[in-house]
């Protein structure tokens, strides 16, 4: 089954530097891979996709690598600000509809704090 | 509204008690998904709804596990003789693909039932 691990539980950064999450997973490379933002006691919250054939896709100060050699994505938030402070969840989706299954599998997510 | 709701956002039940969870997705949604977090975990699938059949509920962790959706529309998650383990926050998703031409699934949550097993 595919195994999806995010590192290091939490990540402190200081305000204004890059930060950078990442994404490593096992067995298949899926067709998309997301990243969703969550908040305390709120559900995710869909940021970026990128597609298996994408090397690189980004908006505004987000930018999400996928290398399916490595068989792993990087989340990057440029001058990274307070309230950018989430658990940032990376999760890979099959897409389509195969065969009557559809499931978007998530990692277990980082926990970034962004020091002012 | 116009995004997912699920109700009620917070249960508290007695050990061997039987709850149900409810999920509203967003119209015209054919998918939807049930997930349960447990405190600092990631996301545990549950199951997976297209229309109102449920092709993959892989994720259900016992038979005290049931889900059904309705209409197309409204789901709900029934625990029967819940237990401690079993307390966790319970999110639904829902999203607009799931057909043969779909792309991608973008998740669209709802706030999550916050269920507390004494």
């Amino acid at each position: 089954s595919q195994k999806i691990e995010q590192n290091s539980e939490a990540l402190n950064i200081q305000e204004g530097k890059t930060a950078t999450l990442t994404c490593n997973y096992t067995n298949y490379s899926p067709a998309y891979l997301q990243w969703y933002r969550q908040d305390p006691g709120r559900g995710p919250v869909f940021l970026l996709l990128i597609r298996e054939n994408e090397k690189e896709k980004r908006k505004e100060r987000l930018k999400v690598t996928f290398d399916t050699t490595l068989k792993q994505s990087l989340f990057h938030i440029t001058a990274s600000q307070p309230a950018d402070s989430a658990t940032y969840l990376c999760a890979l989706d099959r897409g389509g509809y195969s065969g009557g299954y559809q499931k978007v599998t998530f990692g277990t997510g980082t926990k970034l704090q962004v020091i002012p | 509204g116009a995004g997912v709701s699920q109700s009620p956002s917070n249960k508290v039940t007695e050990k061997g008690k039987d709850v149900e969870l409810r999920c509203d997705p967003i119209s015209g949604h054919t998918a939807l998904y049930w997930y349960r977090q447990s405190l600092g975990q990631g996301l545990e699938f549950l199951i997976y709804f297209q229309g109102n059949s449920a092709p993959d509920k892989s994720g259900l962790p016992s038979d005290r596990f049931s889900a059904e959706r309705t209409g197309g529309s409204v789901s709900t998650l029934t625990i029967q003789r819940t237990q401690q383990e079993d307390s966790a926050v319970y999110l639904c998703a829902s999203s607009q693909v799931g057909t043969a031409d779909s792309s991608y699934n973008e998740q669209f949550f709802g706030p999550g039932t916050r269920l507390t097993v004494l």
